[in-house]
């Protein structure tokens, strides 16, 4: 069975700050893939990262960067420079390489609140 | 381009009513999904579809029915609804999973909060 672990229920930060979203997930799989997504105040999800199990390289995108590390079995993401449009509940999803429908399995989200 | 289109977006139901939730897309994706939010619970598969006339159940699928009659809508049945289906409901869809870039990322619909009193 799968299972993703977002152990940071909510978060508050100050503008400015930067902050980091823990992920960490279980899996039997050799293969799979990883997701972040971010559902801010207005309720949809919005698609931010999909990461394969072969790739562990990092990856940065403006101030939004993901650390892969297969070792721990984590897959945390940091914002830099946190600004107040970045308040939003963040999900963390895992799903299978191959076959399983392509089904995620999502962490219970960690609420994000960047304060002036 | 809609993406991935839900309607109603809010429904109140009395206990042991049905309703039907639509969810079309116009990606041509042959994969589509049902998931219900609940508080601290993140989000739970209900129903799925690979593919036009094929459905099969995901983490949560009591109490709900699900058809896939045609490969760009995939409609959630609720027979009788009951208290504990109060729930945001979103609808993904995505493309057969392959090496391709981005083809198995799902995109949602908006959702549909449903109230059952």
């Amino acid at each position: 069975a799968q299972k993703v672990t977002q152990a940071q229920t909510e978060i508050s930060v100050v503008e400015k700050e930067d902050v980091t979203l823990d992920c960490v997930y279980e899996t039997r799989d050799t293969t799979y893939y990883l997701f972040w997504y971010k559902q801010p105040p207005s309720g949809e999800l919005v698609f931010l990262i999909r990461r394969n199990s072969f790739d562990e390289q990092n990856e940065i995108s403006g101030r939004y960067s993901w650390n892969f590390q297969k070792s721990t079995s984590s897959f945390n993401f940091t914002i830099t420079a946190s600004q107040v449009v970045d308040s939003a509940v963040y999900f963390c999803a895992l799903s299978k390489g191959t076959g399983g429908g392509n089904k995620l399995t999502f962490g219970t989200g960690t609420q994000l609140k960047v304060e002036l | 381009n809609a993406g991935v289109t839900q309607t109603p977006k809010f429904r109140v139901l009395k206990t042991g009513q049905s309703m039907t939730l639509l969810c079309a897309q116009d990606m041509n994706h042959e994969y589509m999904y049902w998931y219900r939010q609940d508080p601290g619970m993140g989000l739970r598969l209900i129903h799925y579809s690979v593919g036009e006339g094929t459905t099969a159940k995901g983490e949560v699928p009591d109490g709900y029915n699900v058809s896939r009659l045609k490969k760009q809508n995939f409609l959630l049945g609720l027979e009788s609804a009951a208290p504990s289906q109060t729930s945001v409901y979103f609808c993904a869809s995505s493309y057969f999973p392959s090496d391709t870039i981005a083809k198995n990322i799902q995109y949602f619909g908006a959702g549909t909060r449903l109230s059952v009193l």
